[in-house]
């Protein structure tokens, strides 16, 4: 499995862009990199996910390198409720079983 | 959207007893579910991939005889620790793995103390 390397933890003033980095330099060609985050206490919420493209929803964008060897993860309005641990996954969907790696991820922390 | 629950959320119990934990698909069928182990300030780290109608797969250094794991249904998996100790004290989530779409779907938890 591709591995990950996020910060351990990044700060974000209210209402402005929360840019939450990822590098997975040895990910594969057939490896999505998903993100999901958990809020304390809470079982991991699902946010996005993507091949080589970039991809928006309504939670977030993500911004994948052409080298796909990095990417970042937008909040664009950080508000207090998206403080959590944040988590990139580089994962192959076809082979889902035991390959959700959850690496220390980064935890952010929005401010009033 | 996929929704997974668990039951308990919490629960206390005392050295030495047996505790359940249910995992459930309510509106999807799941294969296969697994179930993580998250200690204070740590990540998660996967216990057990437990796949409908089969023995569960468990991960190097978890005991199978301890963490008793039982998939009756596409929809419920459950996790028994037996004999607990307070080093079981943890979060325990579990996942279902949604058909086709081989996404995972994560329940809310359950806070384990053994006292």
């Amino acid at each position: 499995d591709a591995k990950t390397t996020q910060p351990p933890s990044m700060d974000c003033a209210e209402g402005r862009a929360a840019n939450l980095p990822c590098n997975h330099s040895t990910i594969s060609g057939n490896e999505y990199v998903y993100w999901y985050r958990q809020i304390h206490s809470q079982g991991p919420q699902y946010i996005i996910h993507g091949l080589k493209n970039n991809e928006t929803n309504e939670m977030a964008s993500l911004i994948i390198t052409e080298d796909r060897k990095s990417s970042t993860l937008i909040l664009p309005h950080a508000t207090l409720r998206d403080t959590a641990v944040y988590y990139c996954i580089v994962r192959s969907p076809q082979t889902g079983a035991n390959n959700l790696f959850f690496g220390t991820g980064t935890r952010l922390t929005v401010i009033p | 959207g996929a929704v997974v629950s668990q039951h308990p959320s919490w629960v206390i119990c005392k050295s030495g007893t047996s505790v359940k934990i249910e995992c459930r698909s309510l509106d999807f069928q799941a294969t296969t579910m697994f179930w993580y182990r998250q200690f204070p300030k740590q990540s998660l780290m996967l216990m057990a991939t437990s796949n409908e109608g089969s023995k569960a797969t468990y991960e190097q250094g978890v005991e199978k005889d301890k963490f008793l794991i039982n998939h009756a249904s596409l929809t419920l998996s459950t996790l028994t620790v037996t004999s607990a100790h307070p080093e079981d004290s943890s979060f325990y989530i579990c996942s279902a793995l949604a058909g086709t779409s081989y996404e995972q779907y994560f329940g809310p938890g359950t806070r384990l103390t053994v006292t």
